[in-house]
């Protein structure tokens, strides 16, 4: 079983949608990750929490330590937002090795 | 454009061979990590150097090595290579080494082994 489960595998949104994704772990983490890829391959980290909230632009992501849950945000979803949501994990006691998720693919739709 | 420069973009290999994949990290950054991603596992964490010693091993096979230069630029190499190899190899660099840090990535190696 993988430390780190993101839900929904896979979502489709239409354009101006509100969309979450899940992250769930079973560890404790020094620092939660969010990261964007996009179809052709390359990965930008969104985000970096390891408590509360940050915002940035429409997006916005939240992590609740004592759940070991995350949400990532998109508000009035685009298009351009289609890409794999990737959460990953740095585990208290795995130095700095990141742990990640499956990924939640989203398509927004115009 | 994330800074971090990783070469080759694309790379096909025959079984048994061997590559390097280089890497190199934003400017000012110490620290590099190397990743796997494939179909089947995902992305998963090999191995960070920090300033020029390895400081973090994950899932790396003994098949496979890694170094980081006095200038800071990393190799990762793979040996005897098998098709199950293919995958795409993403480098990544941080200021440091510690957890408080982001993570920039490279826009990978895509390697393809028949």
């Amino acid at each position: 079983k993988n430390e780190v489960e993101q839900s929904p595998q896979n979502l489709t949104a239409q354009e101006g949608e509100f969309i979450t994704i899940n992250c769930s772990y079973s560890v404790g983490i020094s620092a939660l990750h969010w990261l964007q890829q996009h179809p052709g391959g390359g990965i930008v980290s969104l985000f970096m929490l390891s408590s509360g909230k940050k915002k940035h632009g429409r997006l916005i992501a939240t992590i609740n330590i004592q759940e070991k849950h995350s949400s990532l945000h998109i508000t009035a979803s685009h298009p351009r937002d289609s890409a794999v949501y990737i959460c990953a994990v740095r585990g208290s006691n795995s130095g700095y090795a990141l742990n990640f998720g499956k990924g939640t693919s989203l398509l927004v739709t115009p | 454009d994330s800074g971090v420069t990783q070469t080759p973009k694309h790379l096909i290999t025959a079984t048994g061979q061997r590559v390097t994949l280089r890497c190199s990290p934003r400017s000012g950054d110490l620290s590099v990590y190397w990743y796997q991603q494939s179909l089947d596992q995902g992305l998963q964490f090999l191995i960070q150097y920090y300033n020029g010693e390895e400081r973090a091993k994950g899932n790396i096979l003994e098949r496979f090595s890694a170094q980081q230069f006095p200038d800071l630029h990393s190799e990762l190499n793979l040996s005897s290579l098998e098709l199950g190899d293919s995958a795409l190899y993403f480098c990544a660099s941080s200021v440091e080494g510690g957890s408080g840090n982001t993570i920039y990535f490279g826009e990978g190696s895509w390697l393809t082994v028949v």
